[in-house]
């Protein structure tokens, strides 16, 4: 079993839905997650992380975790093709930071 | 503020020759981490300092790879000699609290 499953998609949404990514992680003691988004040819940027039980936002974008199910998702609201991208989960665990990263999903957004 | 720059940007080399990738982390940045990606496949974590301490190098394939961390500044990850199952993108990143990691460029790296 991969320690952080993504599905890789693609997953293909039309501009303005939302878009709905998921990632589930094996490690009962991760405490960090992280969302990346990749463009290709690109390096990886931060665009969420979230520590707690919950739903936390910024802007468009929200990231939602159930450390029970071990399960974190990231949402896109108004999904515009700059959106089109490789979104990476990724999750550390223990004191010293190391993260663990997904395959990612690859997300089209269709104009 | 610069960001974490890797250099070069792209390597080809042969089988067997000795290849040294650098990363100059975010100034100030204590914590500095490299990963590879293989083609197809997730980032994986090579290892990681604190200054200039190897933290963690759990995730180094081999002997031949040697990374190094002078002074606690810039960083290089040495592959002597190189495989052709070397390849792949290295990326360094750089942090200082939990708030995830800034990311280099990366460094692709064909081995022939």
């Amino acid at each position: 079993q991969k320690e952080v499953e993504q599905n890789s998609g693609p997953l293909s949404v039309p501009e303005g839905a939302i878009a709905s990514l998921n990632c589930t992680y094996s490690d009962q003691g991760s405490q960090s997650f992280f969302w990346y988004r990749q463009y290709s040819g690109k390096s990886p940027e931060l665009i969420m992380f979230i520590y707690s039980n919950g739903d936390k936002e910024d802007g468009r974008f929200t990231a939602q975790l159930n450390k029970a199910s071990q399960y974190v998702s990231l949402l896109i609201r108004d999904s515009q093709p700059s959106d089109s991208a490789t979104y990476l989960c990724a999750v550390t665990s223990g004191g010293y930071q190391k993260v663990t990263f997904g395959t990612g999903t690859k997300l089209q957004v269709i104009p | 503020e610069a960001g974490v720059t890797q250099f070069p940007s792209h390597s080809v080399i042969e089988k067997g020759q000795t290849v040294t990738l650098r990363c100059d982390p975010i100034s100030g940045h204590d914590n500095l981490y490299w990963y590879r990606r293989v083609m197809g496949k997730e980032i994986k974590f090579l290892l990681h300092f604190v200054k200039e301490s190897k933290q963690d190098e759990s995730g180094m394939p081999n002997n031949r790879f040697l990374a190094e961390r002078t002074g606690g500044t810039y960083s290089t990850l040495k592959v002597q000699p190189a495989e052709l199952e070397d390849s792949g993108v290295y990326f360094c990143a750089s942090s200082q609290e939990h708030y995830g990691y800034t990311f280099g460029s990366g460094t692709r790296l064909t081995v022939v």
